[in-house]
This record gives structure tokens, sequence and C-alpha cells, in this order.
């Protein structure tokens, strides 16, 4: 089975300043996607980025990176020049690759504030 | 393009009553999941859905709950006899593909049951 942790429930960063979100994951998989979500107040869940298991470049969107280490099992995101915008619960998630799965697997998520 | 529409946005229900909410994928999407999300929470996979075709409901719990994707129309949550423990945020997201997609989220309906 599955399973996705995010060991830091509150993170605090001051604006323009980088935060770095943990997240690590076990699977017996060896093809899977994972996934950072945002989760703003308006509690609309929001896509940041997507990272494929088999690809070792590690994805980027902008100011959002991740670090992803495929042994060690742990897939950290990084923010870069924080943002008020960027207050939000983030949530990492997992899916598996192939067959009829799909469903994605949620950590508890971490809440970030943004401090002006 | 409009994206995943979830109605009612608010739904308020006594207890015994029946919940219904609806998702309206994405256009050229037909593959739907549905996911609970209870306060202070990840969100809690529940079922997945093609049209016409239930392909993984091993997250919904196997009373009061059904979920439908006709061919044509939204795909329909219901859960019948709610009771205060439904009380919950309800996502739907869908994808174009199977697994190798990605999700796109609507905004959610929260259900309160009092």
């Amino acid at each position: 089975a599955q399973t996705v942790t995010q060991s830091q429930p509150e993170m605090s960063v001051q604006e323009a300043e980088t935060v770095t979100l943990s997240c690590t994951y076990d699977t017996s998989e060896n093809n899977y996607y994972l996934f950072w979500y945002k989760q703003p107040p308006s509690r609309q869940m929001i896509l940041v980025i997507r990272q494929e298991a088999y690809k070792q470049q590690n994805a980027t969107e902008n100011r959002f990176s991740v670090n992803f280490q495929k042994a060690a099992k742990s897939f950290s995101l990084k923010i870069s020049d924080s943002q008020l915008g960027d207050t939000a619960m983030y949530f990492c998630a997992s899916s598996l690759y192939g067959g009829s799965q799909g469903n994605l697997i949620f950590g508890k998520g971490t809440k970030l504030s943004v401090k002006p | 393009n409009a994206g995943v529409m979830q109605n009612p946005r608010h739904l308020v229900r006594r207890r015994g009553q029946e919940a219904r909410l609806r998702c309206s994928p994405m256009k050229g999407h037909s593959h739907v999941y549905w996911y609970r999300q209870l306060p202070e929470e990840g969100l809690k996979f529940m079922v997945y859905l093609q049209k016409e075709n239930i392909i993984d409901e091993s997250g919904m719990p196997k009373e009061r709950f059904s979920a439908e994707f006709p061919k044509e129309g939204p795909s329909i949550l219901r859960i019948q006899q709610v009771v205060r423990g439904d009380s919950a945020a309800y996502f739907c997201a869908s994808s174009p593909g199977g697994a190798r997609e990605t999700q796109y989220f609507g905004p959610g309906t929260r259900l309160l049951v009092l």
C-alpha cells in the first residue's frame, strides 16, 4: 500500500525568502507519480507541480521546484521568493502509474504562512 | 475551457436526509474521481469512475454511499440517510485519461449535517 507522510504540520516564512516543505512516501511499485497541490483559504485544490518517478530530473515550475530523491523516497518542495499569495495548505500526493489505479494518496498537509 | 464544476458549493442536511453532490468534468475529460476531506485532514480517495462504469470504489463506505457517471450529464455522489460524521468537503477531480494523466479538481461541496 502507498503512504505519504508530511512531518511539518505548520511552517512560516518571510516574504521574498525561500522555504522547503518535506514529504516522504512509501511504495513497493517502481512506476508512480508525485504531486504537490496547494489549497488556499478558498479551499480550491490547485496543482503546483508534478514529477514522474522514472525521470531523474527534478521538476520546476517558475518559483516552485522539487528535490526528488527516489532511493530515499523523499519529495520536497522548494518555494523561492515567497509571496503572500503562497499562504495555503500544501499537500503532497502520489499515484500509481498503470492499470486501473490513478487515485491520489495524500499526506495530511503542511500549513504555510508567508509573513510580510 | 471551463474547469471542473461542482454543485452545490454548500449543502446543509438534517440527519436521515439524502445528499446529492454533482460534478461536471472538464470538457474532454471522461475520468472522474471523488475525494472526501474531513476537517484538518488531507483528501481521501472514495471512488473512480469512467463514463457508465465504476472502475475502483475501494475507498467508498459500503453502506449509504453510491456514485454514478452516466453517459450524459454530471457524475453524482449520493449519500443516503446522512449522519453527522458525513460532514466534510467532497471534491471531484477529472482527467482525460487514467493513471498517467493529471487530475484537476473542482471547488468542492461542503456538506454540513445537522
